[in-house]
């Protein structure tokens, strides 16, 4: 079964830190990943896609991919009591169709 | 900005009743979704709709379980007896870009509750 693994956390930095979340993923042929953050009773907001071994940039975000281990991280730098909410790891999966299959998600606190 | 939009934004249904919800995708998009996510759990596909047909579905989606696309503008996911197990979050989603590498935007989300 094809998997995306992410620890559910919580994970607890103080404001202005940097947080680092990540997710491993099982299917080699996974091309498009993605970080959705999932305020409580709210929809998955995107965030960063990536789809490319090595960093991305945006703004606070950076996105990291490394293919050969099948492993992608996002960092937050100078976090925000706002960025508190589950961030959720996703991956396409090709099967029939393209489809995002998602991890459960790290839950992050920021503290004041 | 362009929105995916869903009604009913909260629907409480007695066991055994069947539910309609609604979705209007992102006017340009043609790649369709459902996704549910039970409290506390992950969000999980349910199926994915391509030109007018469905292109692929999950273990979840069963029997019970229909969508359509009656109007070239609605997208609606039906389940036809409700069960109490099928209480969660419905999100529709549209893809946007190619489609090997797209991205997948969100409605606000249909919360069910069945009793």
């Amino acid at each position: 079964q094809k998997e995306v693994e992410q620890n559910s956390g919580p994970l607890s930095v103080p404001e202005g830190a940097i947080a680092s979340l990540n997710c491993t993923y099982s299917d080699r042929g996974s091309q498009s990943f993605f970080w959705y953050r999932q305020y409580s009773g709210k929809s998955p907001e995107l965030i960063m896609s990536i789809y490319s071994n090595g960093d991305k940039e945006d703004g606070r975000f950076t996105a990291q991919l490394n293919k050969a281990s099948q492993y992608v991280s996002l960092l937050i730098r100078d976090s925000q009591p706002s960025d508190s909410a589950t961030y959720l790891c996703a991956v396409n999966m090709m099967d029939s169709s393209y489809k995002l299959i998602f991890g459960s998600g790290t839950r992050l606190l920021v503290r004041p | 900005e362009p929105e995916v939009t869903q009604t009913p934004s909260h629907q409480v249904t007695q066991m055994g009743q069947e539910v309609i919800l609604r979705c209007v995708p992102i006017s340009n998009h043609l790649y369709f979704y459902w996704y549910r996510q039970i409290l506390g759990q992950k969000v999980e596909f349910l199926v994915s709709f391509y030109n007018n047909e469905i292109s692929e579905k999950s273990e979840i989606f069963d029997d019970q379980f229909s969508v359509e696309r009656p109007d070239g503008s609605n997208f609606t996911l039906k389940i036809r007896s409700t069960k109490l197990e099928d209480s969660a979050m419905y999100f529709c989603a549209s893809l946007t870009g190619p489609m090997n590498t797209g991205e997948l935007f969100f409605g606000e989300g249909s919360r069910l509750t069945v009793l």
